[in-house]
């Protein structure tokens, strides 16, 4: 199947610090990748949408400039938690959507998650 | 409106015993369902994929069922092993690629 990389696995930080995580479609085009965030026993909870050359939809009582979302290429989308905080600790899993005419166009392949921890 | 219900919520059992996880959606028009397992601390992965005219599919222990008529599916687990505790969770995608809707998921526990 398609492979998704994640970047870091995990990451500690001082509080006010801002953390950039990277998710890559390793042999597949994804116009839209998606970034969710899981608090420990909870179910995955979809934190924004990341379309290719364009802005990030995000859903309701998700800060936008809190969570940076850029996808510059049909491979690689960053979320940057910027001035971090403790309560921004959590796991941060990104998904991507195959795009384009191949065998994966239209599935969802999810990364193997980042946990961040603020200190 | 698209929806995707995944019961039970949580689920104890004893290693070696089988267990059946439920997902009802409504998402229509349906294109595919898929059953993800999530160790803690990890991404999901995917189990099994089942499309409108498949109404049963396997890999190893783990069998997906589908009835699209009732637009219900299940994932029987048989002879549960300690690994097998993780979150399990329902993908139901529409005919629009716009259309992926999540289950809130199963978290299975399985006891030694």
């Amino acid at each position: 199947g398609a492979v998704v990389s994640q970047h870091p696995s995990w990451v500690i930080c001082k509080s006010g610090t801002s953390v950039k995580i990277e998710c890559r479609s390793l042999d597949f085009q994804a116009t839209t990748m998606f970034w969710y965030r899981q608090f420990p026993k909870q179910s995955l909870m979809l934190m924004a949408t990341s379309n290719e050359g364009s802005k990030a939809t995000y859903e309701q009582g998700v800060e936008k400039d809190k969570f940076l979302i850029n996808h510059a290429s049909l491979t690689l989308s960053t979320l940057t938690v910027t001035s971090a905080h403790p309560e921004d600790s959590s796991f941060y899993i990104c998904s991507a959507r195959g795009s384009g005419t191949g065998v994966f166009t239209g599935e969802l392949f999810f990364g193997e998650g980042s946990r961040l921890t603020v200190l | 409106k698209n929806q995707v219900e995944q019961s039970p919520q949580s689920l104890i059992i004893l290693e070696g015993k089988n267990c059946t996880l439920q997902c009802n959606y409504t998402v229509s028009p349906f294109s595919n369902l898929r059953w993800y397992k999530q160790d803690t601390g990890r991404g999901p992965v995917s189990l099994t994929i089942m499309t409108f005219s498949e109404n049963t599919k396997s890999n190893g222990r783990y069998t997906a069922t589908l009835d699209a008529d009732t637009k219900q599916s299940s994932l029987h687990i048989t002879a549960s092993q300690l690994s097998d505790s993780a979150s399990y969770i329902c993908v139901v995608r529409g005919s629009s690629a716009s259309k992926i809707i999540f289950g809130s998921g199963t978290r299975l526990s399985i006891r030694p």
